[in-house]
């Protein structure tokens, strides 16, 4: 089973539309969590941390549910510039980051 | 902001040669990294590098790996008998606190 796994995608979506993103992993020792944004060729950039409580960051919304081992992204009024691959991140103890695969997303107009 | 940076952005080299890639984490930071992503597929944790030694290396860093901080700036890492299978990006990370910031990359090829 891998560590950390995501639907690839792709999600084409219109603009102003509302997207979620699943993700799932396997080590329940895991103590962080994160979603990291990438565009095409270029370095994965801290989108936002995930807290068991939930959190917003304006129109990003993280969820974790440690019973289930589930963390999801919802993105409300998709912009043209969310289009991007959308990497789900576990770290444990050691501050390993365990990367998924990635969901990608395409904004169109 | 303070940023990662690495170089060269790009580095072509015939298999077989030796290459280091060049890091300069941010300046407060403790804590480094090197992942390599190869095109199409996942990012993957090489190793990471505190208090001059080797925390953690995953099963990919094998001999032909190695990793440096030759003085209070920069982060290395050799490849010493280059292969194929090592063409991709590598990334340069470093932490302070819980937040890894990533370099922008370089990306090898290995002719």
């Amino acid at each position: 089973r891998k560590e950390v796994e995501q639907d690839p995608g792709p999600f084409n979506v219109p603009e102003g539309a509302t997207v979620a993103f699943n993700c799932t992993y396997s080590n329940s020792a895991s103590q962080s969590f994160f979603w990291y944004r990438q565009d095409c060729r270029k370095e994965p950039k801290l989108l936002m941390s995930v807290y068991s409580s939930g959190n917003e960051d304006g129109r990003f919304t993280a969820q974790l549910n440690r019973a289930s081992q589930y963390i999801s992204l919802l993105i409300r009024d998709s912009k043209l510039s969310d289009s991007a691959t959308y990497l789900c991140v576990v770290h444990y103890s050691s501050y390993k980051l365990i990367f998924g695969s990635g969901t990608r997303l395409l904004v169109r107009p | 902001e303070p940023e990662v940076t690495q170089t060269p952005s790009h580095q072509v080299t015939q298999m077989g040669q030796e290459v280091i890639l060049r890091c300069v984490p941010i300046s407060n930071h403790l804590y480094f990294y090197w992942y390599r992503q190869i095109l199409g597929q996942k990012v993957e944790f090489l190793v990471s590098f505190y208090n001059n030694e080797i925390s953690e290396k995953s099963e990919i860093f094998d001999d032909q790996f190695s990793v440096e901080r030759p003085d209070g700036s920069n982060f290395t890492l050799k490849i010493r008998s280059t292969k194929l299978e090592d063409s991709a990006m590598y990334f340069c990370a470093s932490r302070s606190t819980d937040t890894q910031y990533f370099g922008p990359g370089t990306r090898l090829t290995v002719l």
